[in-house]
């Protein structure tokens, strides 16, 4: 089993381009969460889902948007890239309810020029 | 405001003891959360406390005292492999959201 797998895994934009991050799990978690982690910084939650067809923001959501058409896909896009979305990005799941594990991806180191 | 405060950095020899601290302020709280994380890797998960006590696992134990707005991870008999950052974080609500602290760097020497 993959688990959580990001895809890709480096990226360079310029300023203003678009793209799209994808996130799959074969766990078969319902919640998907996207995190943002800049240097010396805690991670930042942008967006969650609890469930296929559902999303909503989380602490720092300007600047992106999310879609879950599938249970095991989670997409954070970017549609006008800011120097500021410089980040690593972090997707997670969890079965949710009661259970408290996140598992982690291997993250997508983005950088916008 | 919501915060979660803990130590930059701590620096401790082999087969010592650290003490991770870990004071929070958040609007919502149902636990507290420890990960681990390895320079270019993803977070790991340690453990969670939602109610007042020590939890041991292996050499990792946590603990809470909601009372307090306060926790702390102890890493006993440390190993160089547990040079790491490591984080706390405040699970808020049911949805299992995280507010991470800005976490803690551990440098374990010979």
């Amino acid at each position: 089993n993959a688990g959580v797998t990001q895809t890709p895994k480096f990226r360079v934009l310029k300023t203003g381009q678009s793209m799209t991050l994808l996130c799959a799990q074969d766990m078969n978690h319902e919640y998907m969460y996207w995190y943002r982690q800049d240097p010396g910084m805690g991670l930042r939650l942008i967006h969650y889902s609890v469930g296929e067809g559902t999303t909503a923001k989380g602490e720092v959501p300007d600047g992106y948007n999310v879609s879950r058409l599938k249970k095991q896909n989670f997409l954070l896009g970017l549609e006008s890239a800011a120097p500021s979305q410089t980040s690593v990005y972090f997707c997670a799941t969890s079965k949710g309810g009661t259970y408290n594990e996140q598992f982690f991806g291997p993250g997508t180191r983005l950088t916008v020029l | 405001g919501q915060s979660l405060e803990q130590p930059s950095e701590v620096t401790a020899v082999e087969g010592a003891i650290v003490q991770i601290n870990c004071t929070y302020q958040t609007s919502g709280f149902y636990g507290l959360s420890w990960y681990q994380q390895h320079d270019g890797g993803a977070p790991t998960f340690l453990s969670y406390n939602a109610l007042d006590g020590l939890e041991e696992t292996g050499r990792f134990s946590s603990f809470l005292s909601r009372s307090d707005s306060y926790g702390y991870l102890l890493l006993q008999e440390l190993q160089m492999k547990d040079s790491a950052s490591y984080f706390c974080a405040v699970r808020g609500d049911s949805w299992g959201k995280l507010q991470f602290g800005a976490g803690t760097q551990v440098v374990v020497t010979p």
